[in-house]
């Protein structure tokens, strides 16, 4: 099956400083990359659609300035949490999809913790 | 708005008994269907997924669902638990054209007893 990698798989910063996380498809060409956060013991919320050369579409209520998506090749998107505040900390999943393709496939996800 | 419903938040089954697990989705057509496991810290695993066709499927690990479009249920199953099932199950659902999201329900934590 189509593999997708996240790095890192976890990480921790200080209050304030931003914190860069990558989504690579590796063996196919990711038209689009979903960006979800989970919270402890909930369910995986969308955050945010991204199309290889667009700008990214944000779900209602996530600050596009805080959490900056760049999906510049049909291979790479990442996700930077920028002035990242201790509220911030949670596990964030990539997911990505190929042309006309319903089944995506999903990162390992990354652990943020901000101090 | 579309919506998946996963009605049992928690549930404990004994090793060697069976399993269902029950999903509800609120779309129109006929959605694209997927069930997920994640266990604790780890990324999500695709157990099944339903697209067309027959409407039982197999998936991974001993699982299968059945797609039943008048009661807009997609439930999974199992005969016999393992200890090693015990994990978050996630019932998702894409709606319309590819490209769109998944929306996925709250899940189901499974305990699995000895």
């Amino acid at each position: 099956g189509a593999v997708v990698s996240q790095h890192p798989s976890w990480v921790i910063c200080k209050s304030g400083t931003s914190v860069k996380i990558e989504c690579r498809s590796l063996d196919f060409q990711a038209t689009t990359m979903f960006w979800y956060r989970q919270f402890p013991k909930q369910s995986l919320m969308l955050m945010a659609t991204s199309n290889e050369g667009s700008k990214a579409t944000y779900e209602q209520g996530v600050e596009k300035d805080k959490f900056l998506i760049n999906h510049a090749s049909l291979t790479l998107s990442t996700l930077t949490v920028t002035s990242a505040h201790p509220e911030d900390s949670s596990f964030y999943i990539c997911s990505a999809l190929g042309q006309g393709q319903h089944e995506q496939y999903f990162g390992p996800g990354t652990r943020l913790t901000v101090t | 708005a579309q919506s998946v419903t996963q009605p049992d938040i928690h549930i404990t089954v004994s090793e060697g008994a069976s399993l269902e697990l029950r999903c509800n989705y609120s779309y129109g057509a006929t959605p694209y269907l997927f069930w997920y496991v994640q266990s604790p810290g780890q990324g999500l695993q695709l157990l099944l997924k339903y697209f067309s066709g027959d409407t039982l499927v197999q998936g991974i690990k001993g699982f299968e669902a059945e797609f039943k479009r008048s009661q807009s249920s997609f439930n999974l199953r199992k005969p016999s638990v393992h200890w090693s099932d015990a994990a978050e199950y996630f019932c998702a659902v894409v709606e319309g054209q590819a490209g769109t999201a998944l929306i996925f329900g709250k899940g189901t934590t499974l305990s699995v007893s000895s």
